[in-house]
């Protein structure tokens, strides 16, 4: 079975800096996605980005970045200029096909990004 | 405005007593999935369904139970058997057939057992 580590429970940034989540995953398969969320005090989850793992270049979506590194099965999270808005708890995710082709989301236990003005 | 509702926004219920969550989808999608969320814990699924009237349990559905007689909608019924019932739900929905990557979530339900 996939795991995923977050082992940041909290963060905390200053406006207009940059700050970078961690996460690591253990899988055996060598195709897959990985996801980052947003969790803001709404409770709504929001897909942040995502990652293909067939695909060697790094996404991007406007301030906010990921390094990957599918041999250290590393996938970390670069939010740019930090905004106020940014505060929330992020997951990160990984896809696997759980039989049938359901795509089961596995999570991590989410990092609390608090935003300092 | 298409979308997934789930209601109420906020359970109570006595220990002891069943209780059905609900969760609706206008978006057409195919694939539908609970999601219990704890403190500290992350997002734990609970069952999914990819078809109508066809579903399978993920990682802790022991106490739970679904049906999914309409591609809309996906009830989540938490019974007395559930021993620590008391977190927040969240179900979530996804177009299958495709490559679609992405789960598209609903607001929540927090339910509170006493």
């Amino acid at each position: 079975a996939q795991t995923v580590t977050q082992s940041q429970p909290e963060m905390s940034v200053q406006e207009a800096e940059t700050v970078t989540l961690s996460c690591t995953y253990d899988t055996s398969e060598s195709d897959y996605y990985l996801f980052w969320y947003k969790q803001p005090p709404s409770r709504q989850m929001i897909l942040v980005i995502r990652q293909e793992a067939y695909k060697q270049q790094n996404a991007t979506e406007n301030r906010f970045s990921v390094n990957f590194q599918k041999a250290a099965k590393s996938f970390s999270l670069k939010i740019s200029d930090s905004q106020l808005g940014d505060a929330a708890m992020y997951f990160c995710a990984y896809r696997s096909e759980g039989g049938a082709g359901s795509y089961q989301l596995t999570f991590g236990k989410g990092t609390k990004l608090s935003v300092i003005p | 405005d298409g979308g997934i509702t789930q209601s109420p926004k906020y359970l109570f219920r006595k220990e002891g007593q069943n209780v059905t969550l609900s969760c609706e989808q206008n978006l057409n999608h195919d694939a539908m999935y609970w999601y219990r969320q704890d403190p500290g814990q992350g997002l734990r699924l609970i069952y999914y369904s990819q078809i109508v009237n066809d579903f399978q349990k993920g990682d802790i559905a022991e106490g739970y139970s679904v049906s999914r007689e309409k591609k809309e909608s996906f009830p989540l019924t938490v019974t007395s058997a559930q021993k620590n019932p008391t977190a927040f739900y969240l179900c979530a929905s996804r177009l299958a057939g495709t490559d679609s990557y992405e789960q598209y979530f609903g607001p929540g339900t927090r339910l509170t057992v006493t």
